[in-house]
């Protein structure tokens, strides 16, 4: 069964620092992998996506994400991290050629501080 | 533009009542999406439709309904079998065809219990 897990309910950074939010999936074939950002009573907005190609990803606001295939991790990332940056992250995946539907994790809440 | 609109904002059930949340969008996307979010949990698919009148059970499916008869619309009734109705639910929509296409969320409504 497909399942993906961000390990760290909540990251605490200081602005300027990098910061990571952690994701770790687990399908049977090769992997859709996406990351959203969610602020308080909004919806989920989409970050950046792996399909295949570069394991480097590059997405919105400054965002990336590492696909590690034999770690069967895809880590979110930003170099400098911003107080606007605090949110909800969320991790999905969905197995390549299947016709399911996006599995989510629970969700890691980032907070940045001056 | 294109996007999701999920009406009301907020909304308010009283016992033995039913409720319907309503979900519409101009992306002219074939697959439209029903999740409930509540804290910690991350989000859990209710329903979904691939194609107008067609939809199928999600993970918690149980006290609630849908229909698909047009396109752009995705209406999810919370039923009075629905013990515990108060959380956040979200819409999404996506192009079906390419897996790898992210799905598009709407902004939430908020059901709460009287």
């Amino acid at each position: 069964a497909q399942s993906v897990a961000q390990p760290e309910d909540q990251v605490n950074v200081a602005e300027g620092n990098p910061l990571t939010v952690k994701c770790t999936y687990s399908v049977s074939g090769n992997p859709y992998l996406f990351w959203y950002v969610q602020y308080p009573n909004r919806g989920l907005q989409f970050l950046l996506k792996y399909i295949t190609g570069d394991n480097l990803v590059k997405g919105s606001y400054g965002f990336e994400a590492e696909f590690n295939k034999s770690q069967t991790s895809f880590h979110l990332k930003k170099p400098s991290a911003l107080v606007s940056d605090s949110a909800l992250y969320f991790c999905a995946v969905r197995e390549r050629g299947s016709q399911g539907n996006l599995i989510f994790g629970k969700g890691t809440k980032l907070s940045v501080k001056p | 533009d294109g996007g999701i609109t999920q009406s009301p904002k907020y909304l308010f059930r009283k016992e033995g009542q039913n409720v319907t949340l309503s979900c519409e969008q101009n992306l002219n996307h074939d697959a439209m999406y029903w999740y409930r979010q509540d804290p910690g949990q991350g989000l859990r698919l209710i329903y979904y439709s691939q194609i107008v009148n067609d939809f199928q059970k999600g993970d918690i499916a149980e006290g609630y309904s849908v229909s698909r008869e047009k396109k752009e619309s995705f209406p999810l009734t919370v039923t009075s079998a629905q013990k515990n109705p108060t959380a956040f639910y979200l819409c999404a929509s996506s192009s079906p065809r390419d897996g790898y296409q992210p799905q598009h969320f709407g902004d939430g409504t908020r059901l709460s219990i009287l």
